[in-house]
């Protein structure tokens, strides 16, 4: 089975524009982690979903982002205006119900640059 | 308040050496799990293994063991016989009961196996 998919994989933009990153989760899998990953920060969770719906978007950084799931297979994180403080890499992780908690599966990651 | 400390930020050991890299968590639930991830040069994480609270057996798969010790609130990785593709950034990470899937990573640990 294809593991967890992202694009892309790199992204570079100037401040102010909208970046949009995509993730394609595991079949099968109910909960969706979108993370990011600074040298400063380390890995922070920006929100997760299960079953689609969000359950903690506590980590958005601010207004400027957003994340949506419309389908099982299918999440997008956006982020309106980009700002050069936002670049990272993004990662998107899925795992199984809760018998498995804790076993994500990550993506090779979104690494995002804005000028 | 950090919920998991990850105090050696980056380790250089020579090839063939035991390395032990050091996890502590902070958590008030009595049922949690912790969990460690190795983030290759690549930068996908891989799920390493996963341990819940009531389970203080230490756990050895082939080159890798885990010492977990509840009275120490500790989780430390120990590597025996290192080898250059062990070269990663290892990351622990914690779960708690109440807060159902949401995994919090530390900083992790940036491990050199030089050869």
């Amino acid at each position: 089975d294809a593991g967890v998919i992202q694009s892309p994989r790199h992204e570079v933009t100037e401040m102010g524009q909208e970046v949009t990153l995509r993730c394609k989760p595991i079949s099968g899998h109910d909960y969706l982690f979108w993370y990011r990953q600074t040298m400063m920060r380390g890995l922070e969770l920006l929100i997760y979903f299960n079953n689609n719906v969000p359950i903690d978007d506590s980590g958005m950084p601010e207004d400027r982002f957003s994340a949506k799931m419309p389908n099982a297979s299918f999440s997008t994180l956006k982020i309106q205006p980009s700002e050069p403080r936002d670049s990272a890499v993004y990662f998107c992780a899925s795992s199984l119900a809760p018998e498995n908690t804790g076993e994500l599966f990550f993506g090779e990651g979104s690494r995002l640059t804005v000028l | 308040a950090q919920k998991v400390t990850q105090a050696q930020t980056e380790i250089s050991v020579v090839e063939k050496e035991d390395v032990t890299l050091d996890c502590v968590y902070e958590t008030r639930d009595t049922t949690y799990y912790l969990f460690w991830y190795k983030q290759p040069p690549s930068g996908e994480l891989v799920f390493l293994i996963r341990r819940n609270s009531f389970d203080e057996q230490n756990e050895i798969s082939g080159r890798y063991s885990w010492n977990f010790q509840k009275s120490t609130s500790s989780f430390n990785f120990t590597i025996t016989a290192s080898q250059v593709v062990d070269s990663a950034v290892y990351f622990c990470a914690l779960s708690e009961e109440h807060r159902d899937d949401k995994i919090i990573f530390g900083k992790g640990t940036r491990l050199h196996i030089l050869p």
